[in-house]
């Protein structure tokens, strides 16, 4: 079975900075998917970035950076140049490549960003 | 492009009446979802399918029926509504290209109180 941890419940972070968003996770599988997912007070589910377990480098995709160290089991999301537009819900998720179809969510960091 | 469209948006039940939540892609996509999200919580995954005809518990099922009768559809009964089932629903596709990298294209949502 997977687990994400999500340890930090909120942040609160000056606009422009970049902040770090911590997850780690726990599982048995040697192939496996990590994702990280945007909610705005709006509720909807953003995709933000992917990243492989097999995968060489770290995903980047434009201010979003996946900040991925196997041997500990983190998938650290980093974004660059906060925005006040980044105030938001974010949850890291995560998926084995076999044995079942599960996307398996933390319990997610509210990251506010002050002008 | 329509994506995943859910209906409602926003219902309330008396305990113990019955409702389906209705979604919908349009992407022709072969995995759908349904998970729901306690306040403050990450996502729970309530069931899944991979295709038409074929449907399996996910986490929290108990309580909930899927039927998926077409690729497009894939709706959720909740019979004998409980305050316990009071939670945003969001119903989610992804292709099968590649299982472990596809993302996960959500709905907006559903929130559904029981009271």
């Amino acid at each position: 079975a997977q687990k994400i941890t999500q340890t930090q419940p909120g942040m609160f972070v000056q606009e422009k900075e970049a902040v770090t968003l911590d997850c780690t996770y726990d599982t048995s599988d040697q192939s496996y998917g990590l994702f990280w997912y945007k909610q705005p007070s709006s509720g909807e589910m953003i995709f933000l970035i992917y990243q492989g377990s097999y995968d060489e480098q770290n995903a980047t995709e434009g201010r979003y950076s996946l900040n991925f160290q196997k041997a500990r089991k983190s998938a650290n999301l980093v974004i660059s140049a906060s925005q006040l537009g980044d105030s938001a819900m974010y949850f890291c998720a995560m998926r084995p490549q076999f044995g079942n179809e599960k996307l398996t969510f933390g319990t997610g960091t509210r990251l506010t960003i002050i002008p | 492009n329509a994506g995943v469209t859910q209906t409602p948006k926003f219902r309330i039940l008396k305990i113990g009446q019955s409702m389906t939540l209705q979604c919908t892609q349009d992407m022709n996509h072969n995995y759908m979802y349904w998970y729901r999200q306690d306040p403050g919580m990450g996502l729970k995954l309530i069931y899944y399918s991979v295709g038409a005809g074929i449907t399996d518990k996910g986490e929290v099922p108990n309580g909930y029926n899927v039927s998926r009768s077409t690729t497009e559809d894939f709706p959720l009964r909740l019979e004998l509504a409980a305050p316990s089932q009071t939670s945003v629903y969001f119903c989610a596709s992804s292709p099968t290209r590649d299982r472990v990298r596809e993302k996960l294209f959500f709905g907006s949502g559903t929130q559904l109180s029981v009271l």
